[in-house]
């Protein structure tokens, strides 16, 4: 089952433009993971945000985490045409053994027109 | 991505048929995965590893067999290839701290005819 949902599943900016995407998630976690995928690629992992962290930053990079509100959000400043891809928000939640993997969302499409 | 490769990229088989898929990676990272990409689904894990003969279920094990007897490799098997499981395969792996993000491989399109 889907841990996070990512809002809104499709976003149509101006290059130049900020970008902001946004996960809402259902348990508690010990971190959400940011990742980006291009059309027929792999997944790119952009940020780790941990569960006692607030904001965090990366280049053009912005994300903030609300455990109270079960919700993260990604800011991709001053955006480029080359920032046309699929953005997915994962939750982490280790039970002790450390490797239960992450749970992903369906993703944000976003398309950067030039 | 450098570091973490899965062949073959593209596979096409018939129902019934046994397929495996693999992955390798040159990190000697402890962690392994596999998931699934399907429209309308994102990623689902199918299975996940923690070291070499150490494996476990995801959220979607049903029809698929994993081993792990070298670090480095993460073969998934598929015993008896059904339609519902034509997707794209990804593979993943993680070194051994759990603040630490995923590596991934670029993929097999799996279709099953």
């Amino acid at each position: 089952s889907q841990q996070g949902e990512e809002d809104p599943q499709a976003l149509s900016i101006q290059e130049g433009e900020n970008a902001t995407m946004n996960c809402s998630y259902k348990t508690s976690i010990n971190n959400l993971q940011w990742y980006r995928q291009n059309s027929g690629r792999g997944l790119v992992h952009l940020i780790l945000i941990r569960s006692n962290e607030r904001e965090k930053h990366s280049g053009r990079l912005r994300v903030t985490l609300d455990t109270s509100k079960k919700s993260s959000s990604l800011l991709i400043t001053a955006s480029r045409a080359a920032d046309t891809a699929s953005y997915f928000c994962a939750t982490a939640q280790y039970s002790g053994g450390g490797a239960d993997g992450l749970t992903f969302g369906k993703g944000t499409h976003l398309i950067i027109q030039p | 991505d450098a570091g973490i490769t899965q062949s073959p990229r593209y596979k096409i088989t018939e129902t019934g048929r046994q397929v495996t898929l693999m992955c390798h990676q040159t990190w000697s990272h402890s962690y392994m995965f596999w998931y699934r990409q399907d429209l309308g689904h994102g990623l689902r894990l199918i299975y996940y590893s923690a070291a070499a003969d150490i494996t476990d279920k995801g959220e979607v094990p049903d029809g698929y067999v994993v081993s792990r007897s070298k670090t480095e490799n993460f073969p998934l098997t598929l015993e008896s290839a059904t339609r519902s499981q034509t997707s794209v395969y990804f593979c993943a792996s993680r070194g051994a701290g759990v603040n630490y993000g995923y590596t991934f491989g670029s993929g097999t399109r799996l279709t099953v005819v």
